[in-house]
């Protein structure tokens, strides 16, 4: 079953916006992770953020977690169009064996 | 450098055959796993595996489903009796355990297209 829902489903921006992205989940997490999938394509691991951590920083990404709340958001600055991709948040709820569950995703369309 | 392969890429059968996808992780990882994805839907975990351990397993892995970790390297995930519903792309990921990172290295995925 999935664990998390993103939204919006789908997202279309123009290049050098900034695109954000959110995740709510169910149960209690070791800790949340964000994935980007090309079309077709594996997933690529984009940021790893624990349970007891707030924001986390990589490049031109920004990742929140609200554990209060549930929730998790993703921020792309200045996009481009090669971030054109769904994105998809992944909890792992069992520390001990790291299994991701993974949500809907979310599609986004950097248009140029 | 390489990462995680998976083969083949792509594979088509009918209805009833059974097909066998392998996946090779990243050389010094232990942890292995399965997952399953359809179309429009995020990867849902099937197995996983810690060296040549089969630890666990999700409920969607029926009986016609097995895979196999022999020597803790290399990876086989079969399907007997295939069905239209077991359409989808399998993907294999790797990680090292490390107490501060669970990072999970994806293949490119194996696309079945049961006829």
């Amino acid at each position: 079953s999935q664990q998390g829902e993103e939204d919006p489903q789908a997202l279309s921006i123009q290049e050098g916006e900034n695109a954000t992205m959110n995740c709510s989940y169910k149960t209690s997490i070791n800790n949340l992770q964000w994935y980007r999938q090309n079309s077709g394509r594996g997933l690529v691991h984009l940021i790893l953020i624990r349970s007891n951590e707030r924001e986390k920083h990589s490049g031109r990404l920004r990742v929140t977690l609200d554990t209060s709340k549930k929730s998790s958001s993703l921020l792309i600055t200045a996009s481009r169009a090669a971030d054109t991709a769904s994105y998809f948040c992944a909890t792992v709820v069992n520390s001990g064996y790291s299994t991701l569950t993974f949500g809907k995703g979310t599609m986004l369309l950097v248009s140029p | 450098d390489t990462g995680v392969s998976q083969d083949p890429r792509h594979k088509i059968t009918k209805r009833g055959q059974n097909v066998t996808f392998r996946c090779d992780p990243i050389s010094e990882h232990n942890r292995l796993y399965w997952y399953r994805q359809t179309l429009g839907q995020g990867p849902e975990f099937l197995t996983y595996f810690q060296n040549e351990a089969q630890l666990e397993k999700s409920r969607l892995l029926s009986d016609r489903f097995s895979a196999e970790r022999p020597k803790g390297s290399f990876s086989t995930l079969e399907i007997q009796r295939t069905e239209q519903g077991d359409s989808a792309m399998y993907l294999c990921a790797s990680s090292q355990r490390d107490s501060r990172t669970d990072t999970q290295y994806f293949g490119p995925g194996t696309r079945l297209t049961v006829l």
